[in-house]
Order: C-alpha cells, then structure tokens, then sequence
C-alpha cells in the first residue's frame, strides 16, 4: 500500500518556467518530509525537507509548501534549468519507525533550453 | 569528508543464489537503512540498523536480512534470489535518532 501518493509521473518545462510536484499522505502520524533529487545511476540526494509544524520552507529556488489539514506538501523549483532535469522523490517518515522513508513513486523532471 | 559506500557496483547472480551487499556509512553515523528501488516499484524501505541491532524492518520475506558491525558497517543478505529480486539496493545512514539520511550510490542486482 503506497502511503504516499505523488504526482504528475513527468513533467517537462522550459528554461526559467517554475516545475511543481505534489504528494498526499494519509498517515498522520508522519512528522518529517523530505524531498530527495536522483540522477541517472546515483543515489538519491536530499534537496530539502519540511516538519508538519511549518506551512513553507525555501531554499535557493527550491519551496516546500505543505498544507497537514488536507495531508499534501509540495515542490516548487524556481527558474528551472536544464540541470535540474532529473528524478524526484517525495517522502515521509516518523520517529516511531526510527524515520524509515515512505518514498512517493517519483517524477521524471525534464527541463528544456 | 567520504559519503556512504557501497560495494559492489553491480552483482549478476542467477537464481537461487545468494548476494551479499556491503555498505560503509559516513564516520559518525550509527544507523543504516536498506532500500530497493526496483523497476516499477519505486523506492522502498527494507530495514534499518541501528548500533548493531535490527529496529525495523519493511514488507519483505525474511530472505532478506542483514547485519550491522561494531564499526557501523552493514550488510545486506539475499536468498534464493529471485528474477525480481533485480533492483538497485540503495544504502542510507544517519546519525543517531535524527531524520536526515544520506544515500550511497547502489548497488545494482541483476538475476538470471
């Protein structure tokens, strides 16, 4: 059973366009999500990460924003370039489970010239 | 200062072998997390290691185990592997009780 639901699955957008992706929870007992960055053949890096306890985070071009009455947090990255093309990773996790991450399915970011 | 470290890069195994994957935290971290990230499945959580003890484990048979070394290093054992046992096992490590994990580069399971 997923625990975390994400989308789109791709997405294209142009040099200095904004890329948005979403991701819903049900467990509300998760308090930590991050967002993790894959590039073809490496392991994922963490980008940024949000506590239920904060409705936004920046940081550089990167926003979470999360919303805990209706259970979703998103990505936003601003002024999108080519180099950010890549995969990304919505998560959550609590204490409880020692911050095991439910990982989302992922997105296939493409960022075109 | 070094990240995780896994080893090997790639394993071919055929079936009903056994792999055995290695993962080197980074210096001060105790707890180590596996994960498999297989074709179609995403991302998923298969246990953590924390001072040399199993604390949780996620939704996989119990041919897959592990263990966690005095020096913090881990390894991930898999059984009478099957073709969809194919995935990139990717290693994570914290520091004690904090949230932040960092991955190592994987290890990529090809079965036969």
């Amino acid at each position: 059973q997923q625990q975390v639901k994400q989308s789109p699955q791709s997405l294209i957008v142009q040099k200095g366009g904004i890329s948005i992706i979403n991701c819903a929870y049900e467990n509300t007992a998760f308090d930590y999500f991050p967002w993790y960055q894959q590039f073809p053949g490496k392991g994922p890096a963490l980008l940024i990460a949000i506590r239920p306890d904060v409705s936004e985070k920046k940081e550089g071009r990167f926003t979470i924003s999360f919303n805990k009455s209706a259970k979703q947090f998103s990505l936003h990255i601003m002024d999108s370039q080519p180099g950010d093309s890549a995969t990304y990773f919505c998560a959550a996790s609590h204490s409880n489970s020692g911050y095991a991450l439910n990982f989302g399915k992922g997105t296939s970011l493409l960022v075109t010239p | 200062e070094a990240g995780v470290t896994q080893s090997p890069t790639h394993l071919i195994k055929t079936r009903g072998q056994q792999a055995t994957l290695r993962c080197s935290p980074i210096s001060g971290h105790t707890s180590v997390y596996w994960y498999q990230q297989a074709l179609g499945l995403g991302l998923q959580f298969l246990l953590w290691y924390d001072e040399g003890e199993e604390r949780n484990r996620g939704n996989f048979p119990p041919r897959f185990s592990g263990r966690q070394f005095p020096n913090y290093s881990s390894e991930l054992n898999v059984n009478a592997l099957e073709l969809e046992d194919s995935a990139l096992y990717l290693c994570a490590s914290s520091l004690a009780g904090q949230e932040t994990q960092y991955f190592g580069p994987g290890t990529r399971l090809l079965v036969l």
